[in-house]
């Protein structure tokens, strides 16, 4: 059966500085990747996807992941973040036997101090 | 602007009542889903809908039973509520055709069950 681990459950950092989210994913066939972001009294919405192609995915406010099949994992980056980044954020994979279920990790928190 | 939207913000109900938790979706997806997510376990899949009248058991049904009577809309019925049904409920929808991977989720209930 697939999982999804995040590697840390919370994640403070300071504004301005680089921060990297890991996801490792255990799953023995072709997978699609997600990291999804949850504001704060929000549902979750979609930062970025690996379908296939090129193993660096760029999403929306600055972030990217990188897929490492060997490895693998997905992090998640950001060169510089801000205090609006601060939320919670959680990897997800998918199979792609075309079955409808997605996985999701734990999430990890992350907190941006001013 | 895709839109899933979720009846109530917001509930507090009393142990052995009945709960129904609506969710409607306006981008005519076929699919629809319910999880529910507490810390440290992140999203956890109760049942999914790939048509009208249709569902499927996802991880964790017991307790819980859905309805699809209309295809923008999907409802999770707790026949019998108990205190660890406390918990916030997501609502999400995918295509099976257009952008079919992503997922788009509601806002969320939060239910407290006393």
């Amino acid at each position: 059966a697939q999982s999804v681990t995040q590697l840390d459950s919370q994640v403070p950092v300071f504004e301005e500085a680089p921060v990297e989210l890991r996801c490792n994913y255990s799953s023995s066939v072709s997978v699609y990747l997600f990291w999804y972001v949850q504001y704060p009294n929000q549902g979750l919405q979609l930062l970025l996807k690996y379908l296939s192609g090129s193993t660096l995915v760029k999403g929306i406010n600055g972030f990217e992941a990188e897929f490492n099949k060997s490895q693998t994992s997905f992090h998640l980056r950001k060169p510089s973040v801000h205090i609006s980044d601060t939320a919670e954020y959680f990897c997800a994979v998918k199979d792609h036997t075309g079955g409808f279920k997605t996985i999701f990790g734990a999430g990890t928190r992350l907190f941006v101090k001013a | 602007d895709v839109k899933v939207t979720q009846s109530s913000r917001y509930l507090v109900k009393r142990t052995g009542e009945k709960v129904f938790l609506e969710c409607v979706q306006d981008m005519d997806h076929e699919n629809m889903f319910w999880y529910r997510q507490d810390p440290g376990l992140g999203l956890r899949l109760i049942y999914f809908s790939y048509d009208v009248k249709m569902k499927e058991k996802g991880d964790i049904p017991e307790g819980y039973s859905v309805s699809r009577e209309k295809k923008e809309r999907f409802s999770l019925i707790l026949e019998s509520a108990s205190t660890n049904q406390t918990s916030m409920y997501l609502c999400a929808s995918t295509s099976r055709t257009a952008d079919r991977e992503t997922q788009y989720f509601g806002p969320g209930t939060r239910l407290l069950v006393l």
